[in-house]
């Protein structure tokens, strides 16, 4: 069964922390993205990938950067947690050039920062 | 430009009840259209999609028709049942080779006994 793969569900992290979030994907794709969900906000597009080792800024890169080090991995780097990065945060995969096949989401990091 | 626009919640319905949740869109050219479904606590899983006009798109009871004359895609089910609780995202993919979707700000549906 394919899937995207995010290494927490749950994560509680003190203000000004360096915090890693993991995703993986086991389907080759080459599309990679992170958004941030909120109540009354919907999905926000952070940060997304065409390829490795290269990344473009969504609607709201502040406070956050990635990497892409290897195809199926994709990690958002929030440099100095604040308490306004509390969200819900997805990640997500696609496949370049078949539209039809949409996006594919791992299950989510729900992330407190106290 | 390309954008979704659906029907603001929340939406309450009792079992049985009939559902439908409003989309329209903007494109340019001819996208394919979505359906995503966020249970709680969950990420978001595909539930139907349609790739060209006057397709329909079906899972799990759900129907949506792609209506290019109306720009539309209406998520319809005849009888909604507890188990359908959660928030329904429409989107769109814009056919360029990057393949972006763009999501509707999502609808979430409580169903009561």
């Amino acid at each position: 069964d394919v899937k995207v793969t995010q290494s927490s569900r749950y994560l509680v992290k003190r203000t000004g922390e360096k915090v890693f979030l993991e995703c993986v994907q086991d389907m080759d794709h080459e599309n990679m993205f992170w958004y941030r969900q909120d109540p009354g906000l919907g999905l926000r597009l952070i940060y997304f990938s065409y390829d490795v080792k290269m990344k473009e800024k969504g609607d709201i890169p502040e406070g956050y950067s990635v990497s892409r080090e290897k195809k199926e991995r994709f990690s958002l780097i929030l440099e100095s947690a604040s308490t306004n990065q509390t969200s819900m945060y997805l990640c997500a995969s696609s496949s370049q050039g078949k539209a039809n096949y949409g996006y594919t989401f791992g299950s989510g990091t729900r992330l407190t920062v106290v | 430009g390309n954008s979704v626009t659906q029907m603001e919640g929340p939406v309450t319905l009792s079992e049985e009840a009939f559902l439908t949740i409003n989309c329209t869109y903007t494109a340019t050219g001819y996208p394919s259209l979505f359906w995503y479904v966020q249970y709680p606590g969950e990420g978001l899983q595909l539930l139907l999609k349609a790739t060209k006009a006057d397709d329909k798109g079906s899972n799990k009871g759900f129907e949506a028709t792609y209506r290019k004359e109306t720009t539309s895609f209406h998520l319809e089910k005849g009888s909604v049942q507890v188990s359908d609780s959660a928030v329904y995202f429409c989107a769109l993919s814009d056919q360029t080779g990057a393949n972006n979707l763009f999501f509707g700000t999502g609808t979430r549906l409580t169903v009561i006994p």
